[in-house]
């Protein structure tokens, strides 16, 4: 089975903290990403990696930063944490070519206080 | 830009038939899809369809795809409790997929 972990299943952290969301992927895909959900908006690009040491902004890059130096793992990074960063987070990924289908971990919850 | 809507709730009864519709904007979308999410979870693939077709059927569920109008549609026969969740409808390729807001259905008993 494909497996797509993330780190944490909820995390509170403080205004203007730094914040890391890890996810690691087991299935040797290229690309990886990571989306914020919120009601009502769906789910939103945050970044995307189609290969290791690269990175493209998503929707919504600001006050984020990523970080792809294994195939496997792909790390979010929050560089001063504010409110309106709550979020749920979901980390994905897929492989490279032919395959459409993108696996999902299970979320990081994070609010910020 | 690339922009996929949808309702945002639909409340049906055990063993009727629910239908998901989705409108989307980018007529170049190689693949169009729909995902489950279930209480606490991430996203499920559920079924997906090429562009160049119009119709898949897998099991209780019929995803139908009218280009002309960029409208997706997925049909759930004999609906049953469990499928209680949100569905999400995206459009894309497989290096990058677009969300819609998700369709929370509820399943009475």
């Amino acid at each position: 089975d494909v497996k797509v972990t993330q780190s944490s299943r909820y995390l509170v952290k403080r205004t203007g903290e730094k914040v890391f969301l890890e996810c690691v992927q087991d299935m040797d895909h290229e690309n990886m990403f990571w989306y914020r959900q919120d009601p009502g908006l769906g789910l939103r690009l945050i970044y995307f990696s189609y290969d290791v040491k690269m990175k493209e902004k998503g929707d919504i890059p600001e006050g984020y930063s990523v970080s792809r130096e294994k195939k496997e793992r792909f790390s979010l990074i929050l560089e001063s944490a504010s409110t309106n960063q709550t979020s749920m987070y979901l980390c994905a990924s897929s492989m490279g070519q032919g395959g459409p289908e993108a696996f999902f971990g299970q979320g990081t919850r994070l609010t910020v206080v | 830009g690339e922009d996929v809507e949808q309702s945002l709730f639909l409340s049906v009864r055990e063993g009727d038939s629910s239908v998901i519709n989705c409108t989307y904007t980018d007529s170049s979308s190689t693949y169009l899809y729909w995902y489950k999410q279930e209480p606490g979870a991430g996203l499920q693939l559920l079924t997906y369809i090429f562009s160049n077709m119009d119709m898949k059927q897998d099991q209780r569920l019929t995803v139908l795809l009218n280009k002309k109008d960029k409208h997706l549609s997925l049909r759930i026969a004999d609906t049953q409790t469990g499928d209680s969740a949100i569905y999400f409808c995206a459009e894309g390729s497989s290096y990058k997929l677009i969300f819609g807001s998700g369709t929370r259905l509820l399943v009475r008993p």
